[in-house]
């Protein structure tokens, strides 16, 4: 089976700039989240859908960033405007419930110059 | 604050001897946790979980022990490999909520 699915793996842009990640949960998985790994905070929960559906956006950090999920097989998450401190590496991850573990992607690697 | 710790950033371990990484939660109402593998450049992969009613799980050479009382689990690998070699991240949970606390990681190093 495939696995989840991000893409770019790589995204440097500069500052100012309008950013969309996205990602393609396993086939199945009804839930879906966003992470973020920086060094200094760690790997932290941004937003997570359940069936399309938002559920709990209380890790977003501002209103520059959005998420989407227009259907079961692809989310956005976007940033505008981008700001050198959302430099950071981005996961996607998916699970078919709460007993089963989290399936993460390889992640995107942002750099806002 | 940090609801989940590993104090211990890296471990070196000789080939074939045992790993033991640690971690404390101070959230009592956690309920399940989990380990996770991650190489450079690539997702965390899923190693092993433990629900709050055991206090052991054995998957091959790997084998999680939780301690509710003192808040604290580990993960035992043994025989240590050199492919084991990867950041290790425990993560806490209230069952039914999907949210993951994740530590800060502990970077392994299995010496050939």
């Amino acid at each position: 089976d495939a696995g989840v699915i991000q893409s770019p793996r790589h995204e440097v842009t500069e500052m100012g700039q309008e950013v969309t990640l996205r990602c393609k949960p396993i086939s199945g998985h009804d839930y879906l989240f966003w992470y973020r790994q920086t060094m200094m905070r760690g790997l932290e929960l941004l937003i997570y859908f359940n069936n399309n559906v938002p559920i709990d956006d209380s890790g977003m950090p501002e209103d520059r960033f959005s998420a989407k999920m227009p259907n079961a097989s692809f989310s956005t998450l976007k940033i505008q405007p981008s700001e050198p401190r959302d430099s950071a590496v981005y996961f996607c991850a998916s699970t078919r419930d709460s007993y089963q573990p989290q399936h993460f992607g390889d992640g995107t690697r942002l750099s806002i110059l | 604050d940090q609801q989940v710790k590993q104090n211990s950033p890296s471990l070196s371990v000789q080939e074939g001897r045992i790993s033991i990484l640690n971690c404390d939660y101070t959230n009592s109402m956690f309920d399940y946790f989990l380990w996770y593998k991650k190489y450079p450049a690539e997702g965390p992969t899923f190693l092993i979980s433990i629900s709050s009613i055991k206090d052991k799980n054995e998957d091959g050479r790997f084998t999680v022990f939780l301690n509710k009382s003192a808040k604290h689990l580990s993960l035992h690998i043994v025989p240590s490999q050199p492919g084991d070699s990867a950041v290790y991240f425990c993560a806490a949970s209230l069952t039914g909520t999907y949210k993951y606390i994740f530590g800060t990681g502990t970077r392994l190093k299995v010496l050939a």
